[in-house]
């Protein structure tokens, strides 16, 4: 099951900062908080993953509270093109070879608005 | 960047039929993992392999099977088809364990009618 809750939706202006939290209340220690997204009937693409740190890279910037029982992904400068599905998923580091499944919840519908 | 590749992109079978979909991972992957995704879900995981080896199983039917070759290409096979097995299915691909990400492919539609 997934451990994750997203707002099921959220609206964006055009080239306003889009701002997705999500909750992990139960996370593990071993485990990292992972961003996909996926437009329309396409593949999900990753964005961009942490531990306990905030991390950035070219697409967004991931933001992990304290605590690690929260975290915001900030989509910089929205774009149509950003609208998408966004899910939020826990993954463990795993000692066994495929065993690290990403198991996907409900997501949010990000819709960015000209 | 080499991607994943899905093969066939679209696929249209009859029920009580079997389908074959093939998955190429990304060069080096060595991980591969097959998800469902019906109309209006999220991708449900399936099933996936490690060096060749089963790693670990999701709510895939008895009627489909997978495997994955000495190339580490995978194939799910689908047999005795139903309606209700008419969805997009993903692969992805990874490099081994230990937090690596996983990349996923284009997807493959199956329609059953």
């Amino acid at each position: 099951d997934a451990k994750t809750t997203q707002p099921p939706s959220m609206d964006c202006a055009e080239g306003r900062a889009a701002n997705l939290p999500c909750n992990h209340s139960t996370i593990s220690g071993n485990e990292y908080v992972y961003w996909y997204r996926q437009i329309h009937s396409q593949g999900p693409q990753y964005i961009i993953h942490g531990l306990k740190n905030n991390e950035t890279n070219e697409m967004a910037s991931l933001i992990i509270t304290e605590d690690r029982k929260s975290s915001t992904l900030i989509l910089p400068h929205a774009t149509l093109r950003d609208t998408a599905v966004y899910y939020c998923i826990v993954k463990p580091l795993s000692s066994q070879g495929g065993s690290e499944k990403l198991v996907f919840g409900k997501g949010t519908k990000l819709t960015v608005n000209p | 960047a080499a991607g994943v590749i899905q093969s066939p992109r679209h696929l249209i079978k009859e029920k009580r039929e079997t389908a074959t979909l093939k998955c190429y991972p990304i060069p080096r992957h060595d991980t591969v993992y097959w998800y469902q995704q019906g109309p209006g879900q999220d991708p449900q995981f399936l099933i996936s392999f490690y060096e060749k080896m089963q790693s670990d199983k999701g709510s895939i039917p008895d009627r489909f099977s997978a495997q994955q070759f000495s190339d580490y290409h995978s194939e799910l096979n689908m047999s005795s088809l139903e309606l209700g097995d008419s969805a997009l299915y993903f692969c992805a691909s990874s490099l081994g364990y230990q937090g690596n990400t996983i990349y996923f492919g284009e997807g493959s539609w199956l329609t059953v009618v």
